[in-house]
């Protein structure tokens, strides 16, 4: 059964820092991997999707890497604003065939001004 | 694109009603729609996949007869909570994927979500 951990599962962080968000997966025959963001008592927002053959993926601020065979993601923020606090989700997709995604539970982050 | 949306995005009910929330890709045709369930500083936990015009799959310990779940359309999912209770309370997120594959990804696209109270 694929389970998936984040670490921490809070940070405060002042404006202005680098940051990375750890996400690790018991199960390394994964299809894909996503790293999501979700405000308060808000839906989710599509950050990154790395397919298990990929390494990592970048997007502005955000760099994601994946490291399948170890069962590893990390989540690089550079230049951290206010307006990066949310809670970041990572979840994967295991083979198979199943569209099923498994969550982790998250990190909360706080961008102090 | 690939917007989604909710209704109603928070409800309050007594125990013992049923209620439905509807899930409908706005810009995009969906063959599959997953409903998930959040409680507080828990993950999404898939409750159930939903194919157009064909029954749900329910995820093991997702009571089928409690949740059921309507996809009728290829813009439209319901779920209905049948006779619900306080311990239904929770955050309700339904995802639509994509009839064809959005150029760039492989993702689900979410909805924002129902809260749902249960007094």
């Amino acid at each position: 059964k694929q389970e998936v951990t984040q670490i921490p599962a809070a940070l405060s962080v002042p404006e202005g820092e680098n940051l990375v968000l750890n996400c690790s997966f018991t199960d390394s025959a994964i299809y894909n991997l996503q790293w999501f963001r979700q405000d308060p008592g808000k839906g989710l927002t599509s950050l990154l999707l790395i397919q298990s053959s990929q390494r990592e993926q970048t997007s502005g601020r955000l760099n994601a890497s994946l490291d399948k065979s170890s069962g590893r993601s990390t989540l690089y923020i550079a230049a951290s604003q206010p307006g990066d606090s949310a809670t970041y989700l990572c979840a994967v997709r295991t083979q198979g065939g199943s569209e099923k995604l498994v969550f982790g539970k998250g990190t909360k982050l706080t961008v102090n001004p | 694109g690939a917007v989604v949306s909710q209704h109603p995005s928070w409800v309050i009910c007594k125990s013992g009603t049923s209620v439905k929330i509807e899930c409908r890709s706005l810009d995009f045709q969906a063959t599959t729609m997953f409903w998930y369930r959040q409680f507080p500083k828990q993950s999404l936990m898939l409750m159930a996949t939903s194919n157009e015009g064909s029954k749900a799959t329910y995820e093991q310990g997702v009571e089928k007869d409690k949740f059921l779940i309507n996809h009728a359309s290829l813009t439209l999912s319901t779920l209905t909570v049948t006779s619900a209770h306080p311990e239904d309370s929770s955050f309700y997120i339904c995802s639509a994927r994509a009839l064809r594959r959005m150029p760039s990804t492989d993702t689900q696209y979410f909805g924002p979500g129902t809260r749902l109270t249960v007094l």
